[in-house]
């Protein structure tokens, strides 16, 4: 299976610009999703494709990257964006997820 | 507008056969993939298998020897059953759906999820 590695956790202050990783084990080429989590609640997705952004979901969130290596750049970050982020990639069977980047706002 | 609604029962015994419903509407199931996710307490994301509209089904190899998924167009149900339950498959069972009919693997509509715990 295609293992996807993300850093554990990020701490920023509102109003930067904050990147998370994921890198693949393996190429995925541009199928790359990116949610959002918030605790209590199911995942939203944010970024689809690698780079397009979700209808609905604020332009402060952007996607980048192909092959094994990724990135979803929140800028400026808000308050209510403290919340866990997940990448998933489809192009090898089956689906699979990272573990998760916990961001918290200091 | 599109809506999933996971139900089922929170409490298994180990061992036993977990049967999941997720039922939609706004949408047709002949038209749409629906997935099954879940999420132990406290960690990631897990793809356990997909209803394709055709009525084709692909399971997580890794769960494939317990894993079930069928469905009731008619109802507009997807159903989930896993057998030989133990203590790590407790956690939150989620149905998703993809984002169009053509875009597929990628998740835009999520249930709220209905929480498993596997105990005697």
């Amino acid at each position: 299976d295609t293992v996807l590695t993300q850093s554990p956790a990020l701490a920023v202050s509102p109003g930067e610009r904050v990147t998370i990783s994921c890198r693949a084990s393996e190429s995925v080429s541009t199928l790359m999703h990116w949610y959002q989590q918030k605790p209590g609640q199911q995942p939203t997705l944010l970024i689809y494709l690698a780079s397009n952004l979700e209808s609905g979901v604020p332009a402060r969130f952007s996607g980048s990257g192909s092959g094994t290596d990724f990135t979803l750049t929140i800028d400026p970050v808000e308050a209510d964006d403290t919340a866990t982020y997940y990448c998933q990639q489809s192009w090898n069977d089956p689906n699979t997820f990272g573990a998760g980047t916990k961001l918290e706002l200091k | 507008q599109v809506q999933l609604k996971e139900s089922g029962p929170g409490l298994v015994q180990p061992s036993q056969t977990l049967s999941l419903t997720c039922t939609v509407s706004g949408f047709s199931l002949t038209s749409y993939n629906v997935h099954w996710v879940r999420q132990p307490p406290g960690k990631g994301l897990e793809w356990m298998g997909r209803m394709r509209y055709n009525g084709d089904t692909s399971y997580n190899s890794a769960l494939k020897s317990r894993l079930s998924i069928s469905r009731d167009t008619s109802k507009n149900q997807v159903f989930l059953k896993m057998n030989s339950l133990q203590t790590d498959d407790t956690g939150t069972y989620y149905c998703t759906r993809d984002l169009t009919t053509v875009a597929t693997d990628w998740f835009a509509y999520w249930g709220q999820g209905t929480l498993v715990t596997v105990s005697s």
